[in-house]
Formats: C-alpha cells, structure tokens, sequence
C-alpha cells in the first residue's frame, strides 16, 4: 500500500523559503511523478507542479518563478521549496503520485495517491 | 489556461437522493484528461473518478461520470451518509501543460 507522508516546518517567516519533503512508501519513487498540490484556508485546490523521478520538471506558471521541486531516489523522497513566501502563501500542503497511463491512444492524468496534508503559515 | 467551473456551489440534498454535480470548461477538454476527487473535512482528496467516466479503485458504482467536450457531470446515484463532503474536478492541459481544478460543489445534508 503506498503511502505519503509530508514533513516541515508549520511556520515560515515572509520573504524566507517554505521547504517540504514528501516520504514514499510501499512504492519506488522511481518510474512514477510525483506531484505538489496546494490548499489556502476554506479555498479550493492549486497544482504546484510535478518531478519524474528522472528529475524532469512541470511547474503551475503562476508559480514557476519562485519554486523548485526535486527528488531523492535514494531517500525515497522528492521536495518542494518555495522562495520569497507571503501571507498568500499559507496553506495546507499535499504531496500526491500522478499517473499517466496510457489508453485508447491517449493518457489518463490523475493523481491517485495523496499525503494526508501539512499545514504551512506564513507569518512574522 | 482552461477555467473549470463547478455548479452549483452548494447542492442539499438527503440521503437516498439523487446527486448531479456539473463541471463547465472554459475551452474542450479531452475526456481522459478529466478526473474527480472527493474532500471531507480535515481530509486529503480522494480520486473518484479518471478519464471522465472510469472508476478508481474501490470506489462504489453508486459514483459515476460522463461528458465530453467543455461538460462534465458526476452523478451519486443514490446519497450514503458519508457522501457529503466537497467535490473537485481536474483537467490536465496541454498548452500550458498544467493541472487545473475547479472551484468545488459542496454537498451539504438537507
């Protein structure tokens, strides 16, 4: 069963960086994307990009300028780091697989597999 | 970029109901790329459905999905207890290749 567990610190201070590590388990991080995914307080989902484990990258362009996402085959684990954060930058943080799969000539994109979520406040 | 937009943004109803949720893109959206996900409270999201209309994995046949071009819909056929939660869907583009979700349909007990 894979499981996905989010790691860093709750509390960033503005114009600092938001860092989160993200653990796989019951799965290789090889062969597979890995996806960061976004939620501010009593708002809707935001896709923060995503990393094979090759380390090819995908990010959302709202954000692209200020992150970077990576990966640690041999700690199983991939990361997010986020640059200059404001007060727009709280939320909670999800980390989750994305499969591609292919069908019918075309491919299914969905994430299948999510961390339970790690709330991030940024404040002074 | 696509917008997707959910309606209503909150639909009561009672267990035993009938529940249609809409998902409007703003340009075409090729139906694989269409999923929908689940969202209780203090809860991560949960894959429902892929590709429009197939079924994750464990998921009860009481969920459904169907559409094709800029409209899609997610229907529960008959509500259970613990079907009232919030409800996303997800397009992936192409151009840019980005993830873009909807705004959200809370299901609320009547």
């Amino acid at each position: 069963q894979v499981q996905l567990q989010e790691s860093g610190p709750g509390l960033v201070k503005p114009s600092e960086t938001l860092s989160l590590t993200c653990t796989v388990s019951g799965a290789s991080i090889s062969s597979y994307y890995w996806t960061w995914i976004r939620q501010p307080p009593g708002k809707g989902l935001e896709w923060i990009g995503y990393i094979y484990y090759s380390g090819t990258t995908n990010y959302n362009p709202s954000l692209k300028s200020r992150v970077t996402i990576s990966v640690d085959t041999s700690k199983n684990q991939f990361s997010l780091n986020l640059y200059s954060v404001t007060a727009a930058d709280t939320a909670v943080y999800y980390c989750a697989r994305r499969r591609v799969v292919p069908a019918n000539g075309y491919y299914y994109y969905y994430m299948d597999v999510w961390g339970k979520g790690t709330t991030v406040t940024v404040s002074s | 970029e696509i917008v997707l937009t959910q309606s209503p943004g909150t639909l009561s109803l009672s267990p035993g109901e009938r529940a249609t949720l809409s998902c409007r893109a703003s340009h075409s959206v090729n139906s694989s790329y269409l999923a929908w996900y689940q969202q209780k409270p203090g809860q991560a999201p949960r894959l429902l459905i892929y590709g429009a209309s197939s079924r994750a994995t464990g998921i009860p046949d009481r969920f459904s999905g169907s559409g094709s071009g800029t409209d899609f819909t997610l229907t529960i056929s008959r509500l259970e207890p613990e079907d009232f939660a919030v409800y996303y869907c997800q397009q992936y583009g192409s151009s840019p290749p980005m993830y873009t979700f909807g705004q959200g349909t809370k299901l609320e007990i009547k």
